[in-house]
């Protein structure tokens, strides 16, 4: 079974610091892992994604994700945030690449100016 | 990235009356699909997995009546939302899969149900 803990629902940044985003997983298997973001009203756009190469990765809009695996953690940051930033992120964990997706709870992030 | 398109967008429509929604695999071969329905500031939640040309299966507590599911082609894949309530309003999402790759997720439709 796998589970995703987002320890933190609302996060909120002022323009221009760092953003850092809770991702904790449990799986049986070796996971792939994911964030997702979603603006209002709209679907979901992929940031990012490990699965199982380089522990760090990259993302686009300057996110990036650090799988750990002796914490079982996979944190979202970013070195700057950007008013777009606000939205709704998701980590989410499967198992194989891309099957059975479990979702986090998300963590909203809204940007100050 | 590879392109999944849902339609509509959004759509309002009157309690009793059904529903489709369409998610189309644009330029791969979709062998399986999945429904998330997503209520307001809460995660998305699985309903259920269609693998092209069989039966799709249903996570427990979706009504497989209610919410039915047609993937009848690698590329398509429908849900029709049957005698539409206003409980039945949310958003909901699907996302699409091919043989070795990811899964990649339509924009999702708004249904409003008045």
């Amino acid at each position: 079974a796998q589970s995703v803990t987002q320890l933190d629902s609302h996060v909120s940044v002022s323009e221009g610091t760092p953003v850092l985003l809770r991702c904790n997983y449990s799986s049986s298997y070796s996971p792939s892992l994911f964030w997702y973001v979603q603006h209002p009203n709209k679907g979901l756009q992929l940031l990012l994604k490990y699965t199982s190469a380089a522990t760090l990765v990259k993302g686009i809009n300057g996110f990036e994700a650090e799988f750990k695996k002796s914490e079982t953690s996979f944190h979202l940051t970013k070195p700057s945030a950007h008013m777009s930033d606000a939205a709704e992120y998701f980590c989410v964990v499967s198992d194989n690449y891309g099957q059975n997706f479990v979702f986090g709870p998300g963590t909203r992030l809204s940007v100050l100016p | 990235g590879a392109v999944v398109s849902q339609h509509p967008s959004r759509v309002i429509c009157k309690s009793g009356t059904s529903v489709k929604i369409e998610c189309r695999s644009l330029d791969f071969q979709a062998t399986t699909m999945f429904w998330y329905r997503q209520f307001p500031k809460q995660s998305l939640m699985l309903m259920a997995t269609s693998n092209e040309g069989s039966k799709a299966t249903y996570e427990q507590g979706v009504e497989k009546d209610k919410f039915l599911i047609n993937h009848a082609s690698l590329t398509l894949s429908t849900l029709t939302v049957t005698s539409a309530h206003p409980e039945d309003s949310s958003f909901y999402i699907c996302s699409a899969r091919g043989i070795g790759t990811e899964a990649f997720f339509g924009q999702g439709t708004r249904l409003t149900v008045v």
